[in-house]
């Protein structure tokens, strides 16, 4: 069983720019997470999709948007980037909003210079 | 204010000397407490979910417990590929997303 991929691995991007990340959740798993984590402030979350609607966000500026997709698939884009957005964005999969058995990629390394 | 305390930050441990990690949360209703094991470079590995105070759950050598203020995860005679970052994570009632502690970083001495 394929678990969750994520791409690109590693990005680097300069200040101003925009960025798009990807998410291929597992096969059958309809909530995708997203995730910041830096050394500073451990994993936060930014926000959920379920069957392409965003159920909740997190405490993040409006720069950070995503979508999710008919077959589950989401994106996450971070536009007019800021060097503080340098972080390890990740992604989670689950069946449904419980959160049992959340399975996370492992990541897009985003470094803003 | 809700928060989710893990201690201690880093923890050496000599192969064979068992221990716990501890994680302390002050949160208006629990809905689920996540455990977490994280590898450098990796995303979070899942490792338990428990509900409810009294709950217990085991695997291999690790053993997580629950009570209404704190959660322990107990290793049990740790071999060196039990060094990781260690992240628990709580659901309240009302919330759809998960909240993290800082984790505890781990390792294990042969």
């Amino acid at each position: 069983k394929a678990g969750v991929t994520q791409t690109p691995r590693y990005l680097i991007k300069t200040r101003g720019q925009q960025v798009t990340l990807s998410c291929s959740p597992i096969s059958g798993h309809r909530s995708v997470s997203w995730y910041q984590q830096t050394p500073g402030q451990g994993l936060q979350f930014l926000f959920e999709y379920f069957s392409e609607t965003q159920r909740n966000k997190g405490n993040f500026p409006g720069r950070f948007s995503g979508r999710q997709f008919s077959n589950s698939r989401s994106e996450m884009n971070v536009s007019t980037l800021e060097l503080g957005d340098s972080a390890l964005y990740l992604c989670a999969s689950s069946r449904d909003h419980s959160y049992n058995e959340q399975f996370f990629g492992p990541g897009t390394r985003l470094t803003v210079l | 204010e809700d928060q989710v305390t893990q201690s201690p930050e880093a923890l050496r441990l000599q192969e064979g000397e068992s221990s716990s990690l501890n994680c302390s949360y002050t949160v208006s209703g629990l809905r689920g407490l996540f455990w977490y094991r994280q590898d450098p470079g990796k995303g979070p590995e899942f490792l338990f979910t428990l509900y409810s105070a009294g709950e217990e759950k085991e695997k291999e050598r690790l053993k997580a417990t629950l009570t209404k203020k704190e959660s322990f995860l107990h290793i049990t005679a740790p071999k060196p590929e039990d060094s990781a970052t260690y992240l628990c994570a709580v659901l309240k009632t009302g919330a759809n997303n998960l909240f993290f502690g800082t984790g505890t970083r781990l390792t294990v001495i042969p």
